[in-house]
């Protein structure tokens, strides 16, 4: 079984400061991650995804992950929190050999000015 | 270029009543997915289908049926809408969903349902 977990409901963080939302999975093979964000009365928009090769993959906004085997984490980070970010935050993962993405309950991102 | 288009974006129903939400994609993608959002949930996978021609039950299908009627639509049923089906409802598209194969999914806006 493949499962993901987002351990924080929500996220606050000044503006300009660095943010990191917190993703840890659970597979049976090797993972396909992805971070997803969703905008108010919008739809899930892809921000990133790892799927081998290195452990530190650049998004869309600036946005990077980091994946962690050991640790079976999946953060997503940014150097410097705007405004604009504040939205809900899915991370997603895939085993090798299923046919379908598992997401997370999703962790809500407020950058304050 | 549209991506994945849904409709309607709001309804309310009644209990018992029936309705299909169209989904239709226009990226020429193998797969189409139906999820329902709620609250503390997450994305919960209702069907999919992986190619034309198949569909496939995901984690909560009860309650609901899907029709891939062609590569560019996918359409899912409520038979007899229940207030347990009172959710946001995303259709998605990915170009390929061959277990080896990895590409990310392109989502619609949403239909809000209501039943009451």
């Amino acid at each position: 079984a493949q499962s993901v977990a987002q351990p924080e409901d929500q996220v606050n963080v000044a503006e300009g400061n660095p943010l990191t939302v917190k993703c840890t999975y659970s597979v049976s093979g090797n993972p396909y991650l992805f971070w997803y964000v969703q905008y108010p009365n919008r739809g899930l928009q892809f921000l990133l995804k790892y799927i081998t090769g290195d452990n530190l993959v650049k998004g869309s906004y600036g946005f990077e992950a980091e994946f962690n085997k050991s640790q079976t984490s999946f953060h997503l980070k940014k150097p410097s929190a705007l405004v604009s970010d504040s939205a809900l935050y899915f991370c997603a993962v895939r085993d090798y050999g299923y046919s379908t993405l598992t997401f997370g309950k999703g962790t809500m991102l407020l950058v304050s000015p | 270029n549209a991506g994945v288009t849904q409709t309607p974006k709001f309804q309310v129903l009644k209990t018992g009543q029936s309705m299909t939400l169209q989904c239709a994609q226009d990226m020429n993608h193998n797969s189409m997915y139906w999820y329902r959002q709620d609250p503390g949930m997450g994305l919960r996978l209702i069907y999919y289908s992986a190619s034309e021609g198949t569909t496939d039950k995901g984690e909560v299908p009860n309650g609901y049926n899907v029709s891939r009627l062609n590569k560019r639509e996918f359409s899912l049923r409520l038979e007899s809408a229940a207030p347990s089906q009172t959710s946001v409802y995303f259709c998605a598209s990915s170009e390929a969903w061959r277990t080896w194969e990895n590409t990310e999914a392109f989502f619609g806006q949403g239909t809000r349902l209501t039943v009451v």
